[in-house]
């Protein structure tokens, strides 16, 4: 099994409605985090948390929200979606950085989002 | 904005040949890393290196960096059609010790068999 999993891998959904990307980790990380990609853009943060308690919002947080239900699970939910959130989403795992650990990103498969 | 950015956007070379991509950025980083991502797939990650660092190998990669340019580069010997991906630079934001990892647009590397 994988060690970070995302589901649904592939959602078309309509414009208004309420979708939740949710993400799983066998890591034992800590930390995680919600990326979104586009075309030529790369990858942009949308939201991180560093344990259960902390959400922190990134650079493109607006449209979206987050629950970090568990130390394993981390969910991204876009309340009202609208066609300029279709996008692949990736879902991602860290360690702390130092004490041994490099803090490298270990990233799920992605969830394709079609908003029409 | 994004930290880091690619050069060039996409680069396509023969199989055997070297690649070189470049990646500048703006802040002060604790660490950069690469990563490759096959087509619609999850990034992987492929090497990191520190900014006290100048060079790190890893198998055919070679990642160089200069603090004083707020530079990368990323060499890959002797490509592979299966070195086909794209490629992005990563770095921390220290101005929050860390804590966000950004990355740039990449580079979209074609091998031709």
């Amino acid at each position: 099994d994988a060690d970070v999993t995302q589901t649904p891998r592939n959602r078309i959904t309509k414009t208004g409605k309420r979708i939740m990307l949710e993400c799983s980790q066998t890591k034992g990380h800590d930390r995680m985090y919600w990326y979104r990609q586009d075309p030529g853009l790369g990858l942009r943060l949308i939201y991180y948390s560093f344990d259960v308690k902390d959400i922190n919002k990134g650079e493109i947080s607006d449209g979206y929200s987050v629950s970090r239900q568990a130390q394993a699970k981390f969910s991204l939910s876009l309340e009202s979606a609208i066609p300029n959130q279709t996008a692949l989403y990736f879902c991602a795992t860290s360690d702390f950085p130092g004490q041994g650990a490099s803090g490298e990103l270990f990233f799920g498969e992605g969830s394709r989002l079609t908003v029409l | 904005s994004q930290q880091g950015e690619e050069d060039p956007q996409a680069l396509s070379i023969q199989e055997g040949e070297n690649a070189t991509m470049n990646c500048s950025y703006k802040t002060s980083i604790n660490n950069l890393q690469w990563y490759r991502q096959n087509s619609g797939r999850g990034l992987v990650h492929l090497i990191l290196i520190r900014s006290n660092e100048r060079e790190k190998h890893s198998g055919r990669l070679r990642v160089t960096l200069d603090t004083s340019k707020k530079s990368s580069s990323l060499l890959i010997t002797a490509s592979r059609a299966a070195d086909t991906a794209s490629y992005f630079c990563a770095t921390d934001d220290s101005y929050t010790g860390g804590f966000k990892t950004i990355f740039g647009a990449g580079t979209r590397l074609f091998v031709k068999a």
